[in-house]
């Protein structure tokens, strides 16, 4: 599995745009990007996936470099209900196992 | 409606009291697996299955069983519960690897 490095925590004002970085550089070619949230002891919630290209659903963007080497997840208009632990994991091959890091903890101000 | 179900959502029990904790999935997953979260130690995997009858040990599978009879149910067993396995407990299914897992709302478990 990927290694993936993300910042411990980030502010963001309501409303505004929260860019959530993440490192993966040990990322294989055949590995998936996932990103998922855990609001305050809630079972995690997946947001969004990619390979290559970037993706957009209604929940956020992924932006991911050509390198693969890291990617952002974009929340275009951040709310208070936004507030949570958002972790990056590589997951690929034959490999089902979601390893959770530390994550980042975003906080939405208001 | 796409859902994972745990039972129960919370429990406090008392050491050595064997416990299940059911986990059920309404969306054909192959693929089931368990979680526990401490704090500092993030989410941690237990047990997985792939398939029916076919179960295999995660990173912390001590102390813990698991059975997959039916495709649909996960069940967790303690068999003899201790104190350090207080924990929230995390049910997943998923079906391939490029496609998200599905998350329960967890179970709050105190052993006394």
């Amino acid at each position: 599995d990927a290694k993936t490095t993300q910042p411990p925590s980030m502010d963001c004002a309501e409303g505004r745009a929260a860019n959530l970085p993440c490192n993966h550089s040990t990322i294989s070619g055949n590995e998936y990007v996932y990103w998922y949230r855990q609001i305050h002891s809630q079972g995690p919630q997946y947001i969004i996936h990619g390979l290559k290209n970037n993706e957009t659903n209604e929940m956020a963007s992924l932006i991911i470099t050509e390198d693969r080497k890291s990617s952002t997840l974009i929340l275009p208009h951040a709310t208070l209900r936004d507030t949570a632990v958002y972790y990056c994991i590589g997951l690929g091959g034959s490999n089902y196992k979601l390893t959770f890091g530390k994550g980042t903890l975003l906080t939405v101000n208001p | 409606e796409a859902q994972v179900t745990q039972n129960p959502r919370y429990l406090i029990t008392v050491t050595g009291k064997k416990l299940t904790v059911t986990c059920s999935q309404n969306m054909n997953h192959e693929y089931m697996s368990w979680y526990r979260q401490d704090p500092g130690l993030g989410l941690r995997q237990i047990y997985y299955s792939m398939n029916v009858e076919v179960t295999d040990k995660g990173d912390v599978p001590e102390g813990y069983k698991v059975s997959r009879k039916e495709k649909r149910n996960f069940p967790l067993i303690l068999e003899s519960p201790s104190p350090n396995q207080t924990s929230l407990y995390f049910c997943a299914s998923g079906n391939r690897v490029n496609q998200p897992q599905h998350f329960g709302d967890g179970t709050r478990l105190s052993i006394l």
